[in-house]
Parts: C-alpha cells; sequence; structure tokens
C-alpha cells in the first residue's frame, strides 16, 4: 500500500519555468511533510518542510503549498535552473524525530537551457 | 547542519561473503538511526530501525538474518549482509535524527553494493 502518491515520476522543464511535484497522502496522522532532492550516487538531502497547520512555506525559489482537507501537497520550483536537475521525493511522517518517513515514488526534474 | 557518514562509498563482493556497511553521526549522538535501500530509479523502502543499546526493528518482509544490525555506540550503527547474492545489490542508505531540530534526519552519502 502506497501511503504516499507522488506525481509525475518525470517532468522536463525549460530553464527559467517553474516545476511542480504533487504528492498526495493517506494517514491523517502525519504531520510533517519534508521533501528531499537526490542526485545520483548520493543521499537524500532535505531540501524544505511543512506542517500541516501552515498551508504554504517559501523557501528561495522552493515553495510547499499544503492542502489539510485534501490531503494534498505539492513543490514548486520558480525559475528553474538546469542545477536542479535531480531527483524529488515527497515524504511524510508522525511528529517527532525518531518516527520513521514514508517517502513517495520519485520525480525525475530535467531542467533544459 | 548534522553530518552523516557512510563507509565504505562502494564494495563489490563475491556471491557468499558477507560485507558490513557503517554510519556514523559525526557531530551528534543518535540513538536512532535508519536504514533504507533504494533499487535504481526506485524510492527508499526504510529496512529496519537501529536502535542503541537494544535490538532493531525490521520492516515486513526484511531478513533479520540476511540483513544484521548492530548499534554499538551512540555514533556507530553497522549494517552486515550476510551471505551476500546478487539480488542485494542495491543502494543502502542510512540516516540520523538530529537532536537540535528534531523534526529533520540526515541521510547519509549511501553505499553502492555490488554482488558478483
Amino acid at each position: 500500500q502506497q501511503q504516499v502518491k507522488q506525481s509525475p515520476q518525470s517532468l522536463i522543464v525549460q530553464k527559467g519555468g517553474i516545476s511542480i511535484i504533487n504528492c498526495a497522502y493517506e494517514n491523517t496522522a502525519f504531520d510533517y511533510f519534508p521533501w528531499y532532492q537526490q542526485f545520483p550516487g548520493k543521499g537524500p538531502a532535505l531540501l524544505i518542510a511543512i506542517r500541516p497547520d501552515v498551508s504554504e512555506k517559501k523557501e528561495g525559489r522552493f515553495t510547499i503549498s499544503f492542502n489539510k482537507s485534501a490531503k494534498q501537497f505539492s513543490l514548486h520550483i520558480m525559475d528553474s535552473q538546469p542545477g536542479d536537475s535531480a531527483t524529488y521525493f515527497c515524504a511524510a511522517r508522525r511528529s517527532g524525530g525518531y518516527q520513521k518517513v514514508t517517502f513517495g515514488i520519485g520525480t525525475k526534474l530535467q531542467v533544459i537551457p | 547542519g548534522a553530518v552523516v557518514s557512510q563507509h565504505p562509498s562502494w564494495v563489490i563482493c563475491k556471491s557468499g561473503t558477507s560485507v558490513k556497511i557503517e554510519c556514523r553521526s559525526l557531530d551528534f549522538q543518535a540513538t536512532t538511526m535508519f536504514w533504507y535501500r533504494q533499487f535504481p530509479k526506485q524510492s527508499l523502502m526504510l529496512m529496519a530501525t537501529s536502535n542503541e543499546g537494544s535490538k532493531a526493528t525490521y520492516e515486513q518482509g526484511v531478513e533479520k538474518d540476511k540483513f544484521l544490525i548492530n548499534h554499538a555506540s551512540l555514533t556507530l550503527s553497522t549494517l552486515t549482509v550476510t551471505s551476500a547474492h546478487p539480488e542485494d545489490s542495491s543502494f543502502y542508505i542510512c540516516s540520523a535524527p538530529g537532536l537540535a531540530e528534531q523534526e529533520t534526519q540526515y541521510f547519509g552519502p549511501g553505499t553502492r553494493l555490488l554482488v558478483l
């Protein structure tokens, strides 16, 4: 059972464009939603995270939008750059650093010049 | 931010041998660490939760005797793949929650295992 559904699985965006990745979750016990960026051959790195008590969080060019009633959240990458080309994973977890993380399937983003 | 290291970064071994992978928290203590497995172009699948001073908790379907986990200290967890077979070839990644900011998990760089 896939608890965190992510789409699309691959995405090609032109440089300067907006990249949008969507995720949906089922378990209402989740209350922490991080996004991770992974480059080939490397471990994932935390990009940005949100709690369900806010509807939007922005850090630089990266924005998370959160819709608690729909149990959906999305990542927007503004002014996408070739250096943003990586695989992005949405994730969900119960509150508390020691809780295990459930990952989405991943989205491979390619930003073309 | 906190740093998690893994050693080795890649390893090639013969079928039937055992391989040990180390996961270290370099500048913080971690009573809990997580071990993941990632196949090419796939997501991370949690294998087990490593607990310092006690037995690891394995996810459903993960063979405990196949993947031995030892969390001997507050900064070191090891994963031993016993009697490795080609189907064990994968990318193994560990993570640890930071203490200063407990909502964040820090991931290691991963270990690529190839079993011939």
